[in-house]
């Protein structure tokens, strides 16, 4: 596609409830990003892949959260047992030569 | 510990006034990049830059890798350019690191 597309765009999930969020990056992109972004705070980075490997999941919060990219391209994170903490716009980002590109983001409002 | 500091964090002007904005890291770098976020919007990606100065319309952003320091200048700025600015590093090992980034606001 033209952009890397996210969805949801918008989620509202019980306490409790398991979430999964897409991310469609860019067709070529072997770089791909998951940030977590609270409200007025910039992006935290969550994890990195490169095509189908997860090389850094340093930033995951807990063992609820679960990402995956099982082809290298098309990835969801996963957010098992969700907590009000939770709660954060989900950013994904794919990269070719350096620059980044985002999506629009998911927004998690966990009640 | 933040590897990004940006300032400042919140920011008023007139328009037509020139602004700066800074932003310093600690960590060694590959590139940095300048990103843009509107209210409700994506975030889109401004300059990546690793020595010197780009400039692209009104916006200039400037490198100086000795003082691990980058500023993002507008001029002539406008209520369009009313947004959030974030500063990101790339690390030497691919992972990014963000500022909280500057909240501009331009008053016609």
């Amino acid at each position: 596609g033209a952009g890397v597309s996210q969805s949801p765009r918008y989620k509202v999930a019980k306490r409790g409830q398991d979430v999964a969020l897409r991310c469609d990056p860019i067709s070529g992109h072997v770089s791909l990003f998951w940030y977590q972004q609270a409200l007025g705070q910039g992006p935290e980075f969550l994890t990195y892949f490169q095509n189908e490997a997860q090389l850094d999941k340093s930033g995951l919060p807990s063992d609820r959260f679960f990402a995956e990219r099982p082809e290298g391209s098309v990835s969801t994170l996963k957010i098992q047992r969700t907590q009000q903490e939770d709660s954060a716009v989900y950013l994904c980002a794919s990269s070719s030569t350096g620059e980044l590109f985002f999506g629009e983001g998911s927004r998690l409002t966990v009640l | 510990k933040n590897e990004v500091e940006q300032s400042p964090q919140n920011l008023t002007a007139q328009e037509g006034e020139f602004i700066t904005i800074n932003c310093s890291y600690s960590v060694g770098i590959s590139a940095l990049h300048w990103l843009q976020q509107h209210p409700g919007g994506g975030i889109v990606s401004l300059f990546m830059l690793s020595s010197g100065k780009k400039k692209h319309g009104r916006l200039i952003a400037t490198i100086n890798i000795q003082e691990k320091h980058s500023s993002l200048h507008i001029t002539a700025s406008h209520p369009r350019d009313s947004a959030v600015y974030i500063c990101a590093v790339k690390s030497a090992g691919n992972q990014f690191y963000f500022g909280t980034g500057t909240s501009l606001t331009v008053i016609p």
